[in-house]
């Protein structure tokens, strides 16, 4: 049990458009979802909270206009790159925190995000 | 805000061996700490999760402790095997940082090879 999916796998884009990445609970319920962002041979950096039904919480120095979260139902979140740069090309890993777990937090597999 | 260092920063020895990983945060008041396996170019594999109130879990060949009033916690690997290689994370959790809490803190991980 407790796995997380992530939608693509790898996405190459360019400049200039947006990228719609899906997180998802397979099989539990998770009302609290995260978001990070690994740069290479880099630490994983928490982006956002997201939180089922309200609106996302962002850590200092994350654009929330730039980095859009939805989490629609107890299953799945969504992250959209808008108007990406080449700078934005990372890796982006997806959590999910269980209910009723303590707080432990199961990672999906990943995406990375190219822009050319 | 949370700080994680690990020692040392990358290990290379023959398989068979014990090993050791340290991970080291700066501020105690956590819920939790997890350590993670990451694969390259792939997401995160939850090892252990130590409750704040915990000194120790185990898995397998793995034993974690955690030491929360000195900030330390340690990886313990017995009969290291040449699939043990991958980068190791230390994750302290919960400790609000402006945005989300219960957000995990990486610190770089200890890139792990073990030598067949």
């Amino acid at each position: 049990g407790a796995v997380v999916s992530q939608h693509p796998s790898r996405v190459i884009c360019k400049s200039g458009t947006s990228v719609k990445i899906e997180c998802r609970s397979l099989d539990f319920q998770a009302t609290t979802m995260f978001w990070y962002r690994q740069f290479p041979k880099k630490s994983l950096m928490l982006m956002a909270t997201s939180n089922e039904g309200s609106k996302a919480t962002y850590e200092q120095g994350v654009e929330k206009d730039k980095f859009l979260i939805n989490h629609a139902s107890l299953t799945l979140s969504t992250l959209t790159v808008t108007s990406a740069h080449p700078e934005d090309s990372s890796f982006y890993i997806c959590s999910a925190k269980r209910d009723y777990s303590y707080n432990e937090q199961f990672f999906g597999p990943g995406t990375r995000l190219t822009v050319l | 805000k949370q700080e994680v260092t690990q020692i040392p920063a990358a290990l290379s020895v023959p398989e068979g061996e014990n090993l050791v990983l340290n991970c080291s945060f700066t501020d105690s008041a956590i819920y939790n700490l997890q350590w993670f396996r990451q694969d390259p170019g792939k997401g995160l594999t939850s090892l252990l999760l130590i409750q704040s109130s915990q000194r120790e879990q185990t898995s397998g060949r793995l034993n974690a402790s955690l030491d929360k009033s000195s900030g330390r916690s340690t990886l313990y690997i017995a009969a290291s095997q040449p699939g043990d290689s991958a980068t190791y994370l230390c994750a302290p959790g919960g400790v609000y940082s402006g945005g989300g809490a219960d957000g995990l803190t990486f610190g770089k991980g200890t890139h792990l090879i073990i030598q067949p």
